[in-house]
């Protein structure tokens, strides 16, 4: 499998404090993004990164890239109860047009 | 705006029964995708298609098998339920890069 895995599972955090997830991907990619789950819902997508850059923001998240290590992190800052969801890091595999998804982070932001 | 749109939200069916799940897309994406999620598990990809009447196997594809006879529609079939294909499914499209997904579809089969 080609699956990427993320770090933790779970994440329970106070309103107005940062998040901070990782994604771990196994092989050599063209781009690498994220999205987010609420629950019982399809995926929306959140934010791309490019194999030759190295960090990326888009408002309140921040994403880093290393490919030497074959991974990535997403940081929410200042979170907030509507952030609570479930947020996935997806790999494009340079090898063809399939995405392969993590295996999740499930993030709860408490009022 | 963007919108895939899979034929139902919940669905119940029997052991042994053929099953159909629906996708359709209307943004004129070569790119379609199934995918199942379980929890602990992730999405996994099923199968995936870039053109009409192309497919390629993802990394779970026993039980399963797609057509695409139009390139809005991506079908999934599950030619024989069994209770371990209870799930949740995911279609999705993309053009290059960003994936846009319908809503799922929770199967259960009893």
């Amino acid at each position: 499998s080609q699956q990427g895995e993320e770090d933790p599972q779970a994440l329970s955090i106070q309103e107005g404090e940062n998040a901070t997830m990782n994604c771990s991907y196994k092989t050599s990619i063209n781009n690498l993004q994220w999205y987010r789950q609420n629950s019982g819902r399809g995926l929306v997508h959140l934010i791309l990164i490019r194999s030759n850059e190295r960090e990326k923001h888009s408002g309140r998240l921040r994403v880093t890239l290393d490919t030497s290590k074959k991974s990535s992190s997403l940081l929410i800052t200042a979170s907030r109860a509507a952030d609570t969801a479930s947020y996935f890091c997806a790999t494009d595999p340079n090898t063809g047009n399939q995405f392969y998804f993590g295996t999740g982070t499930s993030l709860t932001v408490i009022p | 705006d963007v919108k895939v749109t899979q034929s139902s939200r919940y669905l119940v069916k029997r052991t042994g029964e053929k099953v159909f799940l629906e996708c359709v897309q209307d943004m004129d994406h070569e790119n379609m995708f199934w995918y199942r999620q379980d929890p602990g598990l992730g999405l996994r990809l099923i199968y995936f298609s870039y053109d009409v009447k192309m497919k390629e196997k993802g990394d779970i594809p026993e039980g399963y098998s797609v057509s695409r006879e139009k390139k809005e529609r991506f079908s999934l079939i599950l030619e024989s339920a069994s209770t371990n294909q209870t799930s949740m499914y995911l279609c999705a499209s993309s053009l290059q890069i960003e994936a846009f997904f319908g809503q799922g579809t929770r199967l259960t089969v009893v």
